[in-house]
Parts: structure tokens; C-alpha cells; sequence
């Protein structure tokens, strides 16, 4: 009983690369999140999903892009990284009705631009 | 604007203490769900308590919605209990966001 994953747990790229984070669930929840974590700033939510093929902003979503084909997984890919977007990335799904229920964290992976 | 904010920014206890944590916001919420992130980065659900009281062990939490604000008790804290603990809110008019304040760094020394 995995419950969320993330992978991979630790990464580093470089400038102009493109990295996809991978994020699992096995709760089958509707809802899934990605946030990232920086000093200062908190954790501040990029993009969200309300079910497979529905997707849609949150506070940060440039520079990054999302897909969900299938309900269990959510990647988040970084299309051209950028030094400002060394992070924490954390992936989360909700398990009620609506989007303001409980969130539940994945591990987070770690990403490093060079 | 609106706002999440915690205090205090950070706490040392002795194990075994008692401690209060609070959580003010600033407009009318869906949700709101405390969270402890461990030293090794995981954030933890603690709580999701839009109002109301809850009691989950040593800890509790309650949200008083129409005065904006929430609190988080840790009762004979203990040395796992150290980590950061955010409070996050769901706003009425902010659709997706669920919004993080900074956090109350705890230390519990032995």
C-alpha cells in the first residue's frame, strides 16, 4: 500500500534541460496537486487536477507543464529549467468530494539547476 | 490581501512541555488543515478542522472560523514532535489555492 509516490526523489539538471517529476497515487483520488517548497516563500501550489484530462493553474504555473491521462499518475515537467526553479516539488491528491478536502504529501524530490 | 499567519515563527520546548500554536486568516475558509513537516521533509496531515475541535493523541487543534483564527495544541511534547508545523487554508474566492502560512519551527530538546 504505496499510498503517493514521487520520482525521482533527488535530481540534478542543468539550464535549458527538460526534467519530468513523476507523482503516483494508489488511492484512485480525484484530485491531485503540485506544490513547491523555497525559503521565503513557503509552499505555493503550481498546478491542479480534478480528475483525468482536467487540469488548471494555481499560483506559479509558469515554466512548468502538467498532464493527467490517467487518474493514479500527475506528472509535472519543466519544459526549459531554469536556476529559479531549484526546489522542492511536492505532489499531493485529496480524497473528498471537493477540492478543499484533506491533501495528502508525497516525499517531495528534491531538484537542483545548474 | 489575504493571508495566512503563524506564530510563533519558532519555539524551543523541554520534552515533556506543553505548547500552543496559532493560525490567523484572514477571510471566510472552506478548509483549513494543519501539517507537520519532519526533519527529513515530510509533510504529515495533522489535522482538517474548518472549525471546530478535534483531539487526535497528544495533539489537538481547534478553529474558531468566525473570529479567523486556529490553534494547535502539542501536549507533553516529545522529542519527535520537533519539525515545522503549517497551517493551510482554503480561501472561498481563491478557487484551487490552498494556502500555506510560514510555519512554527519547533525544537523539542531531551
Amino acid at each position: 500500500d504505496a499510498g503517493i509516490t514521487q520520482s525521482p526523489r533527488y535530481k540534478i539538471t542543468e539550464t535549458g534541460r527538460q526534467v519530468t517529476l513523476m507523482c503516483h497515487q494508489t488511492w484512485s483520488h480525484s484530485y491531485m496537486f503540485w506544490y513547491r517548497q523555497d525559503l521565503g516563500h513557503g509552499l505555493r501550489l503550481i498546478y491542479y487536477s480534478a480528475a483525468a484530462d482536467i487540469t488548471d493553474k494555481g499560483e506559479v504555473p509558469d515554466g512548468y507543464v502538467v498532464s493527467r491521462s490517467k487518474t493514479e499518475n500527475f506528472p509535472l515537467t519543466l519544459e526549459s529549467a531554469t536556476r529559479s526553479q531549484t526546489s522542492v516539488y511536492f505532489c499531493a491528491s485529496s480524497d473528498g468530494g471537493a477540492i478543499w478536502e484533506t491533501q495528502y504529501f508525497g516525499p517531495g524530490t528534491r531538484l537542483l539547476v545548474l | 490581501g489575504i493571508q495566512v499567519e503563524q506564530s510563533p515563527p519558532d519555539l524551543i520546548l523541554q520534552e515533556g512541555a506543553n505548547s500552543t500554536l496559532r493560525c490567523n486568516f484572514s477571510d471566510s475558509v472552506n478548509n483549513l488543515q494543519w501539517f507537520h513537516q519532519n526533519p527529513w521533509g515530510q509533510l504529515i496531515n495533522l489535522f482538517y478542522i474548518p472549525s471546530g475541535t478535534k483531539q487526535n493523541g497528544r495533539l489537538s487543534a481547534t478553529t474558531v472560523a468566525t473570529e479567523r483564527y486556529s490553534l494547535l495544541y502539542i501536549s507533553s511534547s516529545q522529542t519527535t514532535d520537533s519539525g515545522v508545523y503549517f497551517c493551510a487554508v482554503f480561501f472561498y474566492n481563491q478557487g484551487g489555492k490552498l494556502i500555506f502560512g510560514q510555519g512554527t519551527e519547533l525544537s523539542v530538546k531531551p
